[in-house]
């Protein structure tokens, strides 16, 4: 089953509105999640890591006003995405390491359309 | 920025052909994982090497890495349709921590 869930699937939005999506991990506590940006037929680029407690890190280049990153939870963590513009439009996953420490393991995306 | 890059960005087979896709990267690394991605999915992991390994076998999956020249290749026996998707290559380009730098990726195809 799901590790790793996100939600919601897909949304579309109007320009201007501020969109979020959810990533729970599902089996077990979380205190690191990553957030990555994927634009089509790209690789995945990632922009910050969510850090339980405490303020996420935000990759060099990405606005961290305009991505707000939330980690409520050891389970939950949140993006949202601020005043959106079409140019935002992309497939958003998050990922939770694994006991392992080098693997992750990835949600099933989000994609965000910005009419 | 993207560390790693991938040959061939698009690959197209007939099943029960071997498909090989080759990753490079530019800084030392930890390790070197493999994982596909369906579609407008999530990614799954699919195989780990470790630095100080050159070979790594998981079902149909040769894994080979050369950190002399960094690079590594991804190999899938006797492919079936169902292998069709996305591969990338993803090094811990930040030493000691968990952070994952990804190829662009090859997009598979297998033909029926």
């Amino acid at each position: 089953g799901a590790v790793v869930s996100q939600h919601p699937s897909w949304v579309i939005c109007k320009s201007g509105t501020s969109v979020k999506i959810e990533c729970r991990s599902l089996d077990f506590q979380a205190t690191t999640m990553f957030w990555y940006r994927q634009f089509p037929k790209q690789s995945l680029m990632l922009m910050a890591t969510s850090n339980e407690g405490s303020k996420a890190t935000y990759e060099q280049g990405v606005e961290k006003d305009k991505f707000l990153i939330n980690h409520a939870s050891l389970t939950l963590s949140t993006l949202t995405v601020t005043s959106a513009h079409p140019e935002d439009s992309s497939f958003y996953i998050c990922s939770v390491p694994t006991g392992n420490r080098w693997t992750q393991y990835f949600g099933p995306g989000t994609r965000l359309l910005v009419l | 920025s993207q560390q790693g890059e991938e040959d061939p960005q698009a690959l197209s087979i007939q099943e029960g052909e071997n498909a090989t896709m080759n990753c490079s990267y530019k800084t030392s690394i930890n390790n070197l994982q493999w994982y596909r991605q369906n579609s407008g999915r999530g990614l799954v992991h699919l195989i780990l090497i470790r630095s100080n390994e050159r070979e790594k076998h998981s079902g149909r999956l040769r894994v080979t890495l050369d950190t002399s020249k960094k690079s590594s290749s991804l190999l899938i026996t006797a492919s079936r349709a169902a292998d069709t998707a996305s591969y990338f290559c993803a090094t811990d380009a930040y030493q000691g921590a968990q952070k994952l730098v990804f190829g662009q990726g090859t997009r598979l195809t297998i033909n029926p």
